[in-house]
Formats: C-alpha cells, structure tokens, sequence
C-alpha cells in the first residue's frame, strides 16, 4: 500500500526556514512524479512544486528563489526546503504523487508563519 | 497562468438528489482536468481524471465530462457520505491550477 507521511511543519516567525519531509512507502518516490500542495486555513489548495523522476522541477511563481524541492532516494524520502518564509505561506502543506493529477496524498503538515 | 472557475460556491441538496458541478477553465485545457472530494481535516482525493475517468475505488454514481473549457461533475444519487468541498484542477499546463471550491451541504 502506497503511504506518505509529512513532518517538519511548526510556527516559525517571517523570513525564518524550514524543512518539511514526506517519508514514503509502498513505492519509491524516485520512480514517482511528487508534488507539494498547499492549503491556507479555511482556503482552496494551491500547487507548489513538482520533482519529476528524472529530476526536473517546476514552482508556482510565488515560491520561486525561495522553496526548493527535492529527495532523497536511500531515505526514500520528499523534501522541501522553505526559505525566506512570509506569512502568506502558512498553510497546511501535502505531499501527493503526480501524475499530472494527484493520485496519493499524505496527511499533511501545518506551517505557521507569523511573529 | 489558467483560472479555473467552479460553479456554484455552495450547493445545498438532499440524499438521492441528482447535482452537477460546473468547471471552467479560462482556455482550453483539452481534457486535461481532475476532480477531488476533501472533508474538513482531511488530504483531498482523486475522483476523476482526464475529465471523465474513474479512480479505482470512487463509487460509479460519480462521473466527470466535457473537454475545452467546461466541464462538469456529477453524482448521480448522493449519499450521505458525498457532503464535502469538490475542487476542479488543470494540469494542462504549469502552474497547476485549482478551482475555488464547491460546498455541498444538506439541504
């Protein structure tokens, strides 16, 4: 069975990092297209980024210069490093496998940006 | 970037109701275009893509159609496990985008 779990969230005060993860089993999240969605409290879910098996990544202009996606294969782990955090980045944040659409979610982790 | 649009925001009914869920796209998006299902608390989940496929698992009452520009859900008979918030996605194109959200509610 396909699982992913998502950890690393907590508040974290504007302009603070964070690192979020998403540990997978049942796959291997090197063969898997992995995204990050996001979702402001009581708001839509807005698409942060891809990793493609092959390594190339794309973000939503918002986030560009400042997240970076990535994994790592022996872990089998999907992360995301948060830089530069604003307050408009808090959110629960969710690890799907992508197929264009997102067939496999995590639970998600909530982010917490404000002084 | 594409706006998707979703239609209505809320939608009151009533278990065996017939209801359908509009989506457009601000262009063409061929029928690259998704559903989900999310009640409160919880990570989305598929319920179709390619606007008309069925996810392995969601009961046969769902079913998605259209191509372009619009496109709809619909269900069938709702049950009383069918009331949450639906979202349209494109992944026609980067960035992947989402309708805002329709609220099915009891009447």
């Amino acid at each position: 069975e396909m699982q992913m779990v998502e950890s690393g969230g907590g508040l974290i005060q504007p302009g603070g990092s964070l690192r979020l993860s998403c540990a997978a089993s049942g796959f291997a999240v090197s063969y898997k297209y992995m995204s990050w969605v996001r979702q402001a409290p009581g708001k839509g879910l807005e698409w942060v980024s891809i990793i493609y098996s092959g390594g190339t990544t794309y973000y939503t202009d918002s986030v560009k210069g400042r997240f970076t996606i990535s994994r790592d294969i022996s872990k089998n782990t999907l992360w995301l490093q948060m830089n530069s955090l604003r307050v408009e980045d808090t959110a629960v944040y969710f690890c799907a496998t992508s197929e264009g659409y997102f067939d496999n979610w995590g639970q998600g982790t909530l982010v917490t940006v404000s002084s | 970037d594409i706006q998707m649009t979703q239609s209505p925001s809320i939608l009151s009914a009533s278990v065996e109701d017939r209801v359908t869920i509009t989506c457009r796209a601000s262009q063409s998006i061929s029928n690259w275009l998704a559903w989900y299902q999310q009640k409160p608390g919880k990570a989305p989940q598929l319920l179709i893509y390619k606007a008309s496929s069925l996810q392995i698992g969601v009961p046969s009452r769902f079913s998605g159609s259209g191509s372009g520009t619009e496109f709809t859900l619909t269900i069938s008979s709702l049950q009383s496990d069918d009331f949450a918030t639906y979202y349209c996605q494109q992944y026609n194109s980067y960035p992947y985008t989402f309708g805002q959200g329709t609220k099915l509610e009891i009447k």
